[in-house]
């Protein structure tokens, strides 16, 4: 089955810094691999997403990378806040119905 | 849009009992809803899947006569955890998706269980 690993497990940088979180998978038939957000004591929230088919995907500060042929992707997150602080989730999702988990990354944003 | 709502947000309950919780796709049709649990500084498993109006699907080694869940229209799920324990303290989260063909899930608050 399909296997997510995520690194760095934490990661503090400073304000106004960039942070990078970067995932690998195993199983090739995964084609949609979103990002989550999760504050403590909330649940995941979705932040980005990328398709198979794309190589490269940017919303304001956020941006996700994908390299199929490796099997591997990457959150960017440029100019950080603090409001940024949080543990980020990678999932890969090779059908509808699974969407698998890395371990998670903490980030903290030192102002 | 996309909102998923659940209820309670914390519950505690003694050993022996049982608890329900519910969750609730606010502006959309949830054709499949999921249940995660997740211990503290852990990612999350899937508990089960459920569609509406089927019986759920369970992840291997969880005991689908301890985590009853029920599906029964497109916007409420709920999962209800029968003679709890204390090991059964955890965080459960539900999500749901729009379409059998999309992968978007969104996820609720979660729901923190105590059990005495």
């Amino acid at each position: 089955g399909e296997n997510v690993e995520q690194h760095p497990s934490t990661l503090s940088v400073q304000e106004g810094d960039s942070a990078v979180i970067k995932c690998t998978y195993s199983d090739s038939a995964s084609n949609y691999f979103p990002w989550y957000k999760q504050e403590l004591g909330k649940g995941p929230q979705l932040i980005i997403d990328i398709r198979s088919n794309v190589g490269e995907k940017k919303d304001q500060r956020i941006a996700v990378t994908l390299n199929k042929t490796a099997k591997h992707f990457s959150l960017h997150i440029t100019e950080t806040q603090p409001e940024d602080s949080a543990v980020y989730f990678c999932a890969a999702t090779p059908f509808p119905d699974k969407v698998i988990f890395g371990p998670g990354t903490s980030l903290s944003v030192i102002p | 849009g996309a909102v998923v709502s659940q209820h309670p947000s914390r519950v505690i309950c003694k050993s022996g009992t049982s608890v329900k919780i519910e969750c609730r796709s606010l502006d959309f049709q949830a054709t499949t809803m999921f249940w995660y649990r997740q211990f503290p500084k852990q990612s999350l498993m899937l508990m089960a899947t459920s569609n509406e109006g089927s019986k759920a699907t369970y992840e291997q080694g969880v005991e689908k006569d301890k985590f009853l869940i029920n599906h029964a229209s497109l916007t409420l799920s709920t999962l209800t955890v029968t003679s709890a324990h204390p090991e059964d303290s955890s965080f459960y989260i539900c999500s749901a998706r729009g379409g059998r063909t999309t992968y978007e899930q969104y996820f609720g608050p979660g729901t923190r269980l105590t059990v005495t």
